[in-house]
């Protein structure tokens, strides 16, 4: 069975400190492994797609990275309106298994 | 702009009073899913449709139902609500994987619908 595994559960930081979250998984066939950002009392918005070990991708102060068997999202410099829970998904056929997702809030 | 759009956003319903979710897409997608959210929770999969094909998953209790009438549409319906059924309904939509290739199939969501049961 696919697992899925964010760490940490939540993680508070200064607006401008740096930090990474991580998405641990074990999947017998993985397809992709998605981010997602959700804000509270909406649905989670898509961020990354992340296809093969080695591969990286970049929107504003966000980095995803992937290895065979975790990725981490990088958040450079952030600012309080990057205050969200961001959840990790693997894809194996046609189902997304999500991990708990990390409560992240950027303080001012 | 809205790509998947929910109606209503919030829904507030009686103990054993049945209740319809609904869900719209304006991508074409071949594929419909629908969620449950629990609070500080993952959200997990109730079931699919692929084009008219429904997928339900093995965990998803009798309770839950679902119709897709037409590509663009796609309804939850709780026959009965408990009130371990108060959660975010999300609806997602996807592609759906084809033959002609592609190894990754993104879902979009919407805003998702609140549901609380008294």
């Amino acid at each position: 069975e696919d697992q899925v595994t964010q760490s940490p559960e939540a993680l508070r930081l200064q607006e401008g400190e740096s930090s990474s979250l991580n998405c641990s998984y074990t999947v017998s066939g993985l397809r992709g492994l998605f981010w997602y950002r959700q804000d509270p009392g909406k649905g989670p918005e898509f961020l990354f797609t992340l296809y093969s070990a080695g591969e990286e991708k970049e929107k504003e102060r966000l980095k995803a990275t992937l290895t065979k068997k975790e990725s981490f999202l990088h958040i450079t410099a952030p600012k309080p309106e990057d205050s969200a829970t961001y959840l990790c998904a693997v894809q194996e056929r046609s189902r997304l298994t999500f991990g708990e997702g990390t409560q992240l809030t950027v303080n001012p | 702009d809205a790509m998947v759009i929910q109606n209503p956003r919030y829904q507030v319903t009686q103990f054993g009073k049945p209740v319809t979710l609904s869900c719209s897409q304006t991508l074409n997608h071949n594929v419909m899913y629908w969620y449950q959210q629990k609070s500080s929770q993952a959200p997990k999969l109730l079931f699919h449709y692929y084009d008219k094909d429904f997928n339900n998953e093995a965990d998803t209790p009798d309770n839950f139902q679902s119709r897709r009438p037409n590509t663009s549409f796609c309804f939850l319906d709780i026959r009965s609500p408990g009130l371990g059924d108060a959660a975010m309904y999300l609806c997602a939509t996807s592609r759906g994987f084809t033959t002609s290739g592609g190894s990754t199939d993104t879902q979009y969501f919407g805003p998702g619908t609140r549901l609380t049961v008294l």
